[in-house]
């Protein structure tokens, strides 16, 4: 059971935009639509962003979108913030009722 | 509001057992799967185990796979998950996480700030 694997780090200025790419495989990200994005920072309870794919959570500005092709999910942040620095993680199921996170990705916000 | 708050969390030997607990409130807790979720010192999240509504399906991490046990108690809206040989490299904070639906395979949605397990001698 590798983890998925997302890029390490990724940065942007304030108002830009960035994507984190969430790659895996036919038997995880490409074959299932429960594919979902948290935003964490270590020793807190992460917060869910986007679920199957492309559906906000509730609350979370429509700055952030999912989307899917193939085997890699990304994530699009526009309209950078300052507060939106943190750690990022994709989540996929992977049949016989497991899940599968990414390696995570460092978002600085220059 | 929902809320999850682990328990059990401990310093332990490599090889002996540990029960982490986590008690739910603030939802109709037979409604939803459960999971566990852990992240080691300066690691990432590492899914652990899923458990469903009606405990009839299970699933684990190949990491954990024989040694650790998920459970649920409906009637008292808890989750739990029996560690058993402990090994240094489970040394890690374990978050329970409530899905958003029955089923093992759905999101993730609201998670307990977690409950620190250390395997050292």
């Amino acid at each position: 059971q590798s983890a998925l694997t997302q890029p390490r780090s990724v940065s942007g200025s304030p108002g830009q935009s960035v994507t984190i790419s969430c790659t895996g495989t036919s038997r995880d990200v490409g074959g299932y639509n429960y594919v979902s994005w948290y935003q964490h920072h270590p020793g807190k309870a992460p917060k869910l962003i986007i679920y199957e794919m492309t559906k906000r959570s509730s609350g979370v500005p429509d700055r952030f979108s999912g989307s899917k092709s193939g085997n890699t999910a990304s994530l699009t942040i526009s309209g950078l913030q300052a507060e939106d620095e943190d750690d990022y993680y994709c989540c996929s199921y992977a049949g016989t009722y497991t899940l599968r996170f990414g390696g995570g990705t460092k978002l600085t916000v220059l | 509001e929902v809320l999850l708050t682990e328990s059990g969390g401990d310093l332990v030997q490599p090889g002996r057992s540990l029960r982490l607990s986590c008690a739910a409130s603030g939802f109709t807790f037979d409604d939803y799967a459960m999971h566990w979720v852990r992240q080691a010192p300066g690691k990432g999240l590492e899914w652990v185990s899923g458990i469903s509504w009606d405990s009839g399906r299970v699933g684990y991490a190949d990491s954990v796979k024989g040694r650790f046990t998920i459970s649920r108690d409906n009637a008292k809206n808890s989750l739990y998950l029996q560690m058993n040989s402990l090994r240094p490299e489970d040394t890690a904070l374990y978050h329970c996480a409530k899905s958003m639906g029955e089923r093992v395979e759905q999101t993730l949605h609201y998670w307990g700030q977690g409950t620190l397990v250390t395997v050292s001698s």
